[in-house]
């Protein structure tokens, strides 16, 4: 079975500290991780996934599978970061057909 | 390009009563997805079309809720009859092909309360 930890419901900064938004799975196949986000008033929107390796509005993501983690990552929070964060996970092998297993997010507060 | 369309916005009935909501995908996504969040988790998928098939219904639960996906396109999820633990957001999501690697779209959910 899937299952996606985030540990933590709130998250407080300051702006301008390192923040990091811990994500934890179990998945025994081939697990493929992602971020989603939403900001105040607007819907659920991607991230950014392992697969890109990308860095999305200042934020990284480095998936371990020694640890089983994917946790979110940015040097200097800005308030506009402050939103509702998941941590998602999806079968990377046979026909899953992008069936997505979401941890139950944690709401960061970047305070000025 | 336009995003997913769902409508209602907000929707309260009472136990026992029945409900419906409508999802139209962004034009050419081949799959479908109904997610439910109850308030404080995160959102749970309920059932999952690619074009007018059933991929994954494992988490419905089917003898009160049902979706269909009429030619592959709009698809409804129905609740009867409805519980007070069916009180959440119901979001509608698309993607282009369906794959593990395909972002998803999602709408901006039905509220539901149940009283």
């Amino acid at each position: 079975a899937q299952r996606v930890t985030q540990p933590e419901k709130l998250l407080s900064v300051f702006k301008g500290a390192p923040v990091e938004l811990k994500c934890n799975y179990s998945y025994s196949g081939s697990p493929e991780l992602f971020w989603y986000v939403q900001y105040s008033r607007q819907r659920l929107q991607l991230l950014l996934r392992h697969i890109s390796r990308e860095s999305i509005k200042g934020f990284t993501a480095d998936l371990n599978k020694g640890e089983t983690s994917f946790h979110l990552k940015k040097p200097f929070a800005q308030e506009e970061d402050s939103a509702m964060y998941y941590c998602a996970l999806a079968n990377a092998g046979g026909t899953s057909y992008g069936k997505l297993t979401f941890g139950q997010g944690t709401i960061l507060t970047v305070h000025p | 390009e336009a995003g997913v369309a769902q409508s209602p916005r907000y929707k309260i009935i009472e136990k026992r009563q029945s409900v419906a909501f409508w999802c139209n995908p962004i034009s050419g996504h081949a799959t479908l997805y109904w997610y439910q969040q109850i308030l404080g988790q995160g959102p749970k998928l309920l059932i999952q079309f690619q074009n007018n098939g059933v991929v994954d219904d494992s988490q419905l639960p089917k003898d009160r809720f049902s979706a269909e996906r009429l030619k592959g396109v709009d698809s409804t999820l129905k609740i009867q009859p409805a519980k007070l633990e069916d009180s959440a957001v119901y979001l509608c999501a698309s993607s282009p092909r369906g794959r593990w690697y395909s972002p998803l779209h999602f709408g901006n959910g039905t509220r539901l309360t149940v009283t």
